[in-house]
């Protein structure tokens, strides 16, 4: 049973470039769930997405930063414009409908911003 | 007050030891609570899931939540030099799935 998949792993942009970060959740998972987590910080909650829906972006950077979880294919968190502060690693979770509060995360992505 | 503390370490202690990692917190609302381990440049790996007050115990693994004290912790029986790794706790008020917040987390090092 494949876990969480993220693509890439690992990201490089120069400053104003767009960025876009895959996320295929684990099989029967309909939730899912993007984290940042920069240097010597904790993991941040940023959205919560299922088909089609954005539950809950209370997390999210109000500019620049957007998420989609399409009825076909991986989530995407998008960044447009990057910028340096926008170096961190991005992971993925996902859960299940029966345990929801359970979530399983991906090897995450890491951004770097030149 | 941040909302979930946790002491960064590093903690190291010698192979075989039982180990204690603990985290405070603020919110009362928070119900559900997991303990992750994380190693260097991976993703955290769910370790431990307890809702509300009480212990749960997996193999080595035994976490313990107080709510009374807003207090949860995680022990590690025969500690092996493979435990060494960074652990998270983390939090959620339930109701639905939401976003979880965690601690920094504790950098643990077993000695051979």
């Amino acid at each position: 049973n494949a876990g969480v998949m993220q693509n890439p792993r690992h990201l490089v942009r120069r400053r104003g470039q767009e960025a876009r970060l895959r996320c295929s959740p684990m099989k029967g998972h309909s939730h899912v769930y993007w984290y940042r987590q920069l240097p010597e910080e904790g993991l941040k909650f940023m959205v919560y997405l299922q088909k089609e829906n954005i539950i809950d972006e209370s997390g999210m950077p109000k500019e620049r930063f957007s998420a989609e979880f399409p009825k076909e294919g991986p989530s995407i968190l998008r960044i447009q414009q990057v910028v340096r502060g926008d170096s961190a690693a991005y992971f993925c979770a996902s859960s299940p409908d029966y345990l929801q509060e359970t979530q399983y995360f991906g090897p995450g992505t890491r951004l770097l911003v030149l | 007050q941040k909302e979930v503390e946790q002491d960064p370490g590093p903690l190291s202690v010698p192979e075989g030891a039982i180990v204690s990692l603990n985290c405070t917190y603020s919110n009362s609302a928070f119900q559900y609570f997991m303990w992750y381990r994380q190693y260097s440049r991976k993703g955290p790996e769910l370790l431990m899931y307890t809702y509300s007050s009480g212990n749960k115990e997996d193999g080595r693994f035994t976490a313990q939540v107080d709510k009374s004290s807003k207090y949860i912790s995680l022990f590690i029986r025969d500690s092996q030099p493979s435990d060494s790794a960074t652990y998270l706790c983390a939090m959620s008020e339930g109701g639905g799935a939401d976003g979880l917040t965690f601690g920094k987390g504790t950098h643990l090092i077993i000695q051979p």
